[in-house]
């Protein structure tokens, strides 16, 4: 069975950082790319950042790029999200996805629980 | 950058009923689009991707038609545990846009 578990979360002062985590179990992780999703509560979905099997190849949503980091350990089959200059707008609940694929082209069959970032002064 | 607007934003329909969601991308997505269901406290699951294909699972009463930047999902008799949000979402290239999503509640 496909386990996603997030960790890392929590409440953080606007311009501080914060690393998400995301353990993988149940399918060989490095021939899935991943993705970052967010969901402010009662929001719809958005698109964070997503990251290929091998780490070659990375994509942002614009509102992220050059504070966010998407990365990948595949020997510890995990993925992680170093997320520096928060603001308020990026408290959400942060999941990740598999992607169907190995390259980050493909849509999202399986999703963590999620971890809740506040960000609050 | 390609930008989707899906409508309704919401609905209300009675058991039995047919409902349509419609997604429009602003640029042709060569039917790299996907669909998820989120129903209510929980997270969302994939219906269907590559603008046709089902997951394993989903009813029969799940459709989809429409090509190129125009795409449709349709409930052909709603039952109460389709009360969800749809969400379309293109997938070919960044952003990885969702669309805004479709409340389906039961009247």
């Amino acid at each position: 069975e496909v386990q996603l578990v997030e960790s890392g979360g929590g409440l953080v002062q606007p311009g501080r950082s914060l690393r998400l985590s995301c353990e993988a179990s149940g399918f060989n992780f490095d021939d899935n790319a991943m993705h970052w999703v967010r969901q402010a509560p009662g929001k719809g979905l958005e698109w964070v950042a997503g990251i290929n099997w091998n780490s070659g190849s990375v994509a942002y949503e614009d509102s992220v790029k050059g504070r966010f980091t998407i990365s990948r350990d595949n020997a510890k089959n995990s993925l992680y999200l170093e997320m520096n200059s928060l603001k308020t707008e990026d408290t959400a609940f942060y999941y990740c996805a598999r992607d169907m694929t190995t390259q980050i082209y493909g849509p999202y069959d399986s999703w963590g629980q999620g971890t809740l970032v506040t960000v609050s002064s | 950058d390609i930008q989707i607007t899906q409508s309704p934003s919401s609905l209300s329909a009675s058991v039995g009923d047919r409902v349509t969601i419609t997604c429009r991308a602003s640029q042709v997505t060569a039917n790299y689009l996907a669909w998820y269901q989120q129903k209510p406290g929980k997270l969302p699951i994939i219906l269907l991707y590559a603008a046709s294909t089902f997951q394993s699972g989903v009813p029969s009463r799940f459709s989809v038609s429409g090509s190129g930047a125009d795409f449709t999902l349709t409930i052909s008799s709603l039952q109460p545990e389709d009360v969800a949000t749809y969400y379309c979402q293109k997938y070919n290239s960044a952003p990885r846009a969702f669309g805004q999503g479709t409340k389906v509640q039961i009247k």
